[in-house]
């Protein structure tokens, strides 16, 4: 069955350090990924997602992630990190197995910025 | 309004109650979903609504009831719920039939059972 990790359940950085968030998926052929972000009492917003062609994509708010088939991973990364980044990242997969469109979420990753 | 949105926000409600929550959709999408989300845990997926025939039950105990009258408005109806059930209930919505498979997300509702 298909699955995705998050190995980072809390990660901290200083403001304007970079970072990065792993993910790591399991399904044979090419993916459909999607990294969301969660801010405290909200709901999920789309960060990016990638489908097929160039491996490294762009989202909003300055991030960005690569996806490595030989690694079996798609991490987000963002060069300088800003106060307003603290939330709640999820990775997820498009579920190859069901019939829907349904998403297959890690996780999450929270990311907390010192000051 | 422009998105998904969903009413209540927070809902407290007691073992005995019943109460429903609310999604609407703005977005022209034609498919809907209803995620559960609990502390230390993934998402899990609880319905799936496709051109309002629900195509998708994961095992979800039957005091949960989802409705979805028309694309744009989804509902869950909810009674005799436990403690357990406490949790955020968040709403998407996708166009179905497309290539892109990106869900978009309400607010959630935040409920808790007493």
């Amino acid at each position: 069955a298909q699955s995705v990790t998050q190995p980072d359940i809390h990660i901290t950085v200083s403001e304007g350090a970079s970072l990065e968030l792993r993910c790591n998926y399991s399904y044979g052929a090419t993916p459909y990924l999607f990294w969301y972000v969660q801010s405290p009492g909200q709901g999920l917003q789309l960060l990016l997602k990638y489908f097929s062609g160039d491996t490294l994509v762009q989202g909003i708010k300055g991030f960005e992630a690569e996806f490595k088939r030989s690694q079996s991973s798609f991490n987000l990364r963002k060069p300088s990190v800003h106060w307003s980044d603290a939330a709640e990242y999820f990775c997820a997969v498009l579920n190859y197995g069901g019939s829907q469109g349904n998403l297959i979420f890690g996780k999450g990753t929270k990311l907390s910025v010192k000051p | 309004e422009t998105g998904v949105t969903q009413t209540p926000r927070h809902l407290v409600m007691g073992m005995t109650n019943k109460k429903s929550l609310k999604c609407e959709q703005h977005l022209g999408h034609n498919a809907m979903y209803w995620y559960k989300q609990s502390a230390k845990k993934p998402l899990e997926l609880m319905f799936v609504y496709s051109l309002e025939e629900r195509v998708e039950n994961n095992s979800v105990p039957s005091r949960f009831s989802p409705e979805c009258p028309n694309s744009s408005h989804l509902f869950l109806h909810l009674h005799t719920l436990q403690p357990e059930d406490s949790a955020l209930y968040l709403c998407a919505s996708r166009a179905a039939g497309r290539s892109s498979y990106e869900q978009y997300f309400g607010p959630g509702t935040r409920l808790t059972v007493t």
